[in-house]
């Protein structure tokens, strides 16, 4: 049964600490995306890749967030330094670009952080 | 720019009773339209989508919504609702490659 992988599902930091959640996406999904999900804000984009190449980022805090996907097996978020305000269920979903599915998103479980 | 609203934070039924979840749409072009559902703890699931054809689709566990291009609506539906069906309910635009999400409606199904 195909699905979306991610990593930690549960993480407390402190402020100002390094934190990287992974995801790893279905084989064979060529767009991956990442998004954050607060009470106050709902479901955020934070940025995503086609093919392994980042196609836009704007969601992100550009000072703190990067997101890469080193292979089409792994993509990461990270936040250095991390801040409270950061705390929120972080969400990979991956799909296909094109076909009959485009759109059909397939949702990790989340990473949900807590920064103290 | 795309977007969809969801009007309501919240939706209660009784449990047999016909069920409507609103969303409305503001698109350029032809809308590709999403509906996906939240579990507590988990990841959201796709439900059904419109690209094109029948104005009516048909999804998972029993839901369908309805397109509407006059109103610009894509109200998702059920005939008799499940406790089972409680959950977060969340309409989509896509947009290039991305879907833009509305704020979601928290559905309430009571005994």
């Amino acid at each position: 049964d195909a699905r979306v992988t991610q990593t930690p599902r549960d993480k407390v930091t402190e402020m100002g600490q390094e934190v990287t959640m992974r995801c790893q996406p279905i084989l064979g999904h060529n767009t991956v995306f990442w998004y954050r999900q607060t009470m106050m804000q709902g479901l955020e984009l934070l940025a995503y890749f086609r093919n392994r190449a980042p196609l836009d980022d704007s969601g992100m805090p550009k000072d703190r967030f990067s997101a890469e996907m080193p292979d089409a097996t792994l993509a990461t978020l990270k936040i250095q330094p991390s801040e409270p305000r950061d705390s929120a269920v972080y969400f990979c979903a991956s799909g296909l670009a094109e076909g009959p599915n485009t759109g059909e998103l397939f949702f990790g479980e989340g990473s949900r952080l807590t920064v103290l | 720019a795309q977007s969809v609203a969801q009007p309501e934070d919240q939706v209660n039924v009784a449990e047999g009773n016909p069920l409507t979840v609103k969303c409305t749409y503001s698109v350029s072009g032809n809308p590709y339209l999403f509906w996906y559902v939240q579990y507590p703890n988990r990841g959201l699931q796709f439900l059904l989508k419109y690209i094109t054809g029948d104005n009516l689709v048909k999804g998972s566990y029993g839901f369908e919504a309805e397109f509407n291009k006059s109103q610009t609506s894509f109200h998702l539906k059920k005939p008799s609702a499940l406790v089972s069906d409680s959950a977060l309910y969340f309409c989509a635009v896509r947009y290039t490659d991305k879907l833009i999400f509305g704020t979601g409606t928290r559905l309430q199904v009571f005994p």
